[in-house]
């Protein structure tokens, strides 16, 4: 069975970078992850697809500040020169065929 | 441009039914897997059902035998019909567009309400 796991919250400083986690369970540790950003009152938004091997396919208009890395069971994602808008909630979504399965999501502060 | 728009969603009895809509521009729906996600009133997200471009669905165990995913390909446009309606499927009701059977969420409506009370 497919889980993801995020912690709840994460906070950081303006301008400050952040790497949030989400830890795979259940699953292949090579399998890539898709990462997705919701500001409050919000629809999802898609910020990356990151494969093991590093690579990446981002959605439109997503900024370079945002990377993705992937760590035997740990999935990673990079914010590097926070600023406020960054502030939102992030959710990891790993798939099988004909399953999704998305993480708990992790709640940013940018202080 | 791709656009996903939901609509449908209002408030419901516990048991009651209701068919929400997903009308799609910009990709064919016949060519696209899609998948509905909600969230529940400040939860995370919770995928629920997906279609494929063939007619393969797939549902998560909270809703098997209870909602039902398809589309019109005339329309361009995708349903899920939910029946035996019950307080934990309130929530906001995404429709996504999926890479794939086997791939991820790319593209997101903007949700339609869905409220169970009586």
């Amino acid at each position: 069975q497919l889980v993801l796991t995020q912690p709840p919250s994460a906070s950081a400083s303006l301008g400050a970078s952040v790497k949030l986690t989400c830890t795979l369970s259940g699953g292949d540790s090579n399998s890539a992850i898709a990462w997705h950003q919701q500001h409050p009152d919000k629809g999802p938004r898609f910020l990356m697809k990151v494969t093991s091997g590093g690579g990446h396919i981002k959605g439109d208009g997503v900024p370079d500040r945002f990377s993705g890395s992937i760590s035997g069971a740990e999935r990673y994602l990079a914010i590097s020169s926070l600023q406020s808008e960054d502030e939102a909630d992030y959710y990891c979504q790993t798939w099988d065929t004909g399953i999704r399965v998305f993480g708990g999501g992790t709640k940013l502060t940018v202080l | 441009e791709v656009q996903l728009v939901e609509s449908g969603g209002h408030l419901i009895q516990p048991g009651g039914s209701l068919r929400l809509s997903c009308a799609v521009s910009g990709l064919s729906v016949s060519d696209n897997c899609v998948s509905w996600v909600r969230q529940a009133p400040g939860k995370g997200l919770q995928w629920v059902s997906l279609i494929d471009g063939g007619d393969a669905t797939y549902y998560a165990g909270s809703v098997m035998g209870r909602f039902t995913v398809s589309r019109d390909s005339s329309k361009n446009t995708l349903f899920l019909q939910m029946n035996s309606l019950r307080g934990d499927d309130t929530g906001i009701y995404y429709c996504a567009r999926d890479t794939g059977i086997n791939g991820w969420t790319d593209l997101w409506g903007q949700g339609t309400l869905v409220i169970v009370s009586s």
